[in-house]
């Protein structure tokens, strides 16, 4: 089965900074990897699909990038309102909804 | 709008059953798989199954195999999850996903309901 990890596991980032997530996938997925958002107490938000398309509506500070096993999200000039966990998914292969372990952007 | 509510959730002693809906509203239900992922309490996102949009196909994680059913009506534009044989590790919030490119099993996920709560405890 595929597994997906995430680095880092959080980190600490000042408004303006430029944050970047990795996701590594244990087999190559293609680029059949999405990026998601998601707040305290709130559903999950999909940021980026097909590794490096934009999401309608979400902001172009964020960005993705990769193919194969290992990916980026990218976030230009963080936003207050980025503060938030960060989850990759893989839908190559079984299980089809795999999901990162997540990282977590709190303020310095 | 396009939405997805969940309900069905609550309070469930180990060893017993629930069942869990999601309607939707706002798109062309039938024309979607749609899947189920959970949260624990302060923990990650877990795949939980999925259904093709026309009930053809359906997967489990393997940590739900065998206990857990996932159907769908589109008749009645709602997704179902009958949950057997529940267990603590079972407890999260349970959330529906509708996939975001017709007809494809397994993609993103564009739409998400707001969760439902289950716990199991006795």
């Amino acid at each position: 089965a595929i597994q997906l990890t995430q680095s880092p596991s959080s980190l600490s980032a000042s408004v303006g900074d430029r944050v970047t997530i990795t996701c590594r996938a244990s087999q190559g997925i293609s680029s059949a990897l999405a990026w998601y958002q998601q707040k305290p107490g709130k559903a999950p938000k999909l940021l980026i699909y097909d590794a490096s398309s934009l999401e309608s509506g979400v902001p172009s500070r964020f960005s993705g990038s990769g193919s194969g096993t290992d990916f980026t999200l990218t976030i230009s000039s963080l936003q207050p309102e980025d503060f938030a966990t960060y989850y990759c998914q893989q839908f190559n292969s079984y299980p089809l909804g795999t999901f990162g372990p997540g990282t977590k952007v709190d303020i310095k | 709008q396009v939405q997805l509510v969940e309900s069905g959730g609550g309070v469930v002693q180990p060893g017993r059953s629930l069942r869990l809906s999601c309607a939707a509203s706002g798109f062309t239900f039938s024309s979607y798989g749609m899947h189920w992922v959970r949260q624990a309490p302060g923990k990650g996102l877990e795949w939980v199954a999925v259904i093709s949009y026309d009930g053809s196909n359906k997967y489990y994680a393997d940590s739900v195999k065998g206990r857990f059913t996932i159907s769908r009506d589109n008749s009645k534009n709602t997704l179902y999850l009958q949950m057997n044989s529940l267990r603590a590790e079972d407890t999260a919030v349970y959330y529906c996903a509708k996939v975001s490119v017709a007809t494809i099993t397994s993609y993103a996920f564009d739409i998400w309901g707001q969760g439902t709560m289950v716990t199991v405890s006795s």
